[in-house]
């Protein structure tokens, strides 16, 4: 069964604004990872925040993690028209499960 | 550096037919993994190989088998294919059991 939820499953957006993706999931985890899916290719890593770590940044990303409530958001700040794509979290248990636990995605359409 | 290499890039096969999707990495990783992605369903583990000479199940194993080669190399074989193995195949690796992984561009299978 699937660990990660996202919200929105879509979302369009005009070039310039901000994009915010939410992530939950259900179990504990040692990190949350984002991948971005362009059409038709396979998936790319974007951000890995582990479990004791609350925010971080990656050029125009920023990632939150709150364990609390079992929940991460990717934000894109001025996002453009190459940012159209689908965005995944992931979850890993560590442990050395291997288990990389991916969500239903995003899709993001940024409109130029 | 061609990262993770996927042959081939598109397939359709008959009910009952069998086939082997290749997949290698030149980046050293010891980790390497089988996803499948069909629609509203995310990525789901098919089998991984934690490292050369281990093998094991993932999320959704059955009508599948696996073979890690060598460290470079990890193949899925499909030995009577089914209308419900239609979907796209990943291959993906990575350096530990929690690092960022790295995918592919994917098999698109057809089965008829």
């Amino acid at each position: 069964s699937q660990q990660g939820e996202e919200d929105p499953q879509a979302l369009s957006i005009q070039e310039g604004e901000n994009a915010t993706m939410n992530c939950s999931y259900k179990t504990s985890i040692n990190n949350l990872q984002w991948y971005r899916q362009n059409s038709g290719r396979g998936l790319v890593h974007l951000i890995l925040i582990r479990s004791n770590e609350r925010e971080k940044h990656s050029g125009r990303l920023r990632v939150t993690l709150d364990t609390s409530k079992k929940s991460s958001s990717l934000l894109i700040t001025a996002s453009r028209a190459a940012d159209t794509a689908s965005y995944f979290c992931a979850t890993v248990a560590g442990g050395g499960t291997y288990k990389y636990i991916f969500g239903t995605g995003t899709r993001l359409k940024v409109l130029a | 550096n061609a990262g993770v290499t996927q042959t081939p890039k598109f397939q359709v096969l008959k009910t009952g037919q069998s086939m082997t999707l290749q997949c290698a990495q030149d980046m050293n990783h010891n980790s390497m993994y089988w996803y499948r992605q069909d629609p509203g369903m995310g990525l789901r583990l098919i089998y991984y190989s934690a490292s050369e000479g281990t093998t094991d199940k993932g999320e959704v194993p059955n009508g599948y088998n696996v073979s890690r080669l060598n460290k470079r190399e990890f193949s899925l074989r499909l030995e009577s294919a089914a209308p419900s193995q239609t979907s796209v195949y990943f291959c993906a690796s990575s350096y530990l059991s929690d690092s960022p992984l790295h995918f592919g561009n994917g098999t698109r299978l057809t089965v008829t």
